[in-house]
């Protein structure tokens, strides 16, 4: 069974339309990251979150929002979706032992607006 | 701003050893993070550098110099499965906000 997974993997939408990518991770860990990736571009962070109740703005938050309600899940909106958030998005989670960082990776959500 | 650099193509034979270069300059430092991620799929974390000098796990290793602002991730008895994109990323200090280099293509054949 996969520790971090995303639903939906694949979503079309419309111009306008709000619309929420979810994700559940099983390894108990208190950080929680979204990520989109375009073509060309790279990965770049959108929100982060180190505990439930903690939100933090990433590199590109505009247009987006998130909700951490539980340790386990971490969703991102849209809410109100424009073509140039056509991307690939990315939760990961992490934990932090002895100043050593380890990172976990969902398998993504290709994400087209229309 | 932040800028990281790293080739954007290599290629390497299968057995063989490849070093790939990433070079930053950054607002302070926070940690470097080096993934691979095939095409299509997820990346996949591979190491994790906060202080100077050689992190090994298994085929890959990872060094670090703050001072250079450099980086590399050394890839030992290159296997076809290699190939794939390699993407090096640091934090600046006092943030967990990373910045990524585009990614370097690395190929490799029999």
């Amino acid at each position: 069974d996969a520790d971090v997974t995303q639903t939906p993997r694949n979503r079309i939408t419309k111009t306008g339309k709000r619309i929420m990518l979810e994700c559940s991770q099983t390894k108990g860990h208190d950080r929680m990251y979204w990520y989109r990736q375009d073509p060309g571009l790279g990965l770049r962070l959108i929100y982060y979150s180190f505990d439930v109740k903690d939100i933090n703005k990433g590199e590109i938050s505009d247009g987006y929002s998130v909700s951490r309600q539980a340790q386990a899940k971490f969703s991102l909106s849209l809410e109100s979706a424009i073509p140039n958030q056509t991307a690939l998005y990315f939760c990961a989670t992490s934990d932090f032992v002895d100043r050593q960082e380890t990172q976990y990776f969902g398998p993504g959500t290709r994400l087209l607006v229309l | 701003g932040q800028n990281i650099d790293q080739p954007t193509e290599m290629t390497a034979t299968e057995g063989a050893i490849v070093q790939i270069n990433c070079t930053y300059q950054t607002s302070g430092f926070n940690g470097l993070f080096w993934y691979q991620q095939h095409a299509g799929e997820a990346p996949t974390f591979l190491s994790y550098n906060v202080l100077d000098g050689l992190e090994e796990k298994g085929r890959f290793s990872s060094f670090l110099s703050r001072s250079k602002g450099y980086s590399y991730l050394l890839l030992k008895e290159l296997q076809m499965k290699d190939s794939a994109s390699y993407l090096c990323a640091v934090r600046p200090g006092g943030s967990y906000i990373p910045t990524f280099g585009r990614g370097t293509s690395l190929i490799v054949h029999p």
